[in-house]
């Protein structure tokens, strides 16, 4: 079983659909990342949070550390948010990667 | 304040020859990862660096490959005599120190392609 497990694996949706990809791990973590990766691009960084709910536009990245669980929502969404999103978590010195969550909006 | 810089962002190499990745880390930052993202796979970790030191490879494969991070310049990630499987995107990510080592900014990636 991975450390870090994404779902779901690929979603389609069409343009303005509210957007939900959970994030479920398994050990001991300092922060959690949610990465963006367009096809062929290179990886932008969304959220690190430790604890709660962060807010960047139409992004809004929440985690329960006691469930050891987050979710990445997207409101409003357009197709220019179709990427791959990456959840990750910090371990000691180490990053551990979820294989993230194909996203594909539909116009 | 200029993000992580990759480059080259495209390299094709044959196979046997050498090739060089560099990463310069954002400004006062001090630690350099390095992770590989083969086609259809996820991220795995490869190598965390502090300048002139190695402090955990137990990502990098035991041939091949070898990393530096000198006292100036970038860190350089190495692979020698490459091999079709190593064509991957290799992503670079630094942070601020050691109280911060979990808050890693990444770079736009190197996908090396060898033919």
């Amino acid at each position: 079983k991975n450390e870090v497990e994404q779902s779901p694996q690929n979603l389609t949706a069409q343009e303005g659909e509210f957007i939900t990809i959970n994030c479920s791990y398994s050990v001991g973590i300092s922060a959690l990342h949610w990465l963006q990766q367009h096809p062929g691009g290179g990886i932008v960084s969304l959220f690190m949070l430790s604890s709660g709910k962060k807010k960047h536009g139409r992004l809004i990245a929440t985690i329960n550390i006691q469930e050891k669980h987050s979710s990445l929502h997207i409101t409003a969404s357009h197709p220019r948010d179709s990427a791959v999103y990456i959840c990750a978590v910090s371990r000691d010195d180490k990053i551990i990667f979820g294989k993230g969550t194909r996203l594909h909006i539909l116009p | 304040n200029a993000g992580v810089m990759q480059n080259p962002r495209h390299l094709v190499r044959r196979r046997g020859q050498e090739a060089r990745l560099r990463c310069s880390p954002m400004k006062g930052h001090s630690h350099v990862y390095w992770y590989r993202q083969l086609p259809e796979e996820g991220l795995k970790f490869m190598v965390y660096l502090q300048k002139e030191n190695i402090i955990d490879e137990s990502g990098m494969p035991k041939e091949r490959f070898s990393a530096e991070f000198p006292k100036e310049g970038p860190s350089i990630l190495r692979i020698q005599q490459v091999v079709r499987g190593d064509s991957a995107a290799y992503f670079c990510a630094s942070s601020p120190g050691t109280r911060r080592r979990y808050e890693q900014y990444f770079g736009p990636g190197t996908r090396l392609t060898v033919t």
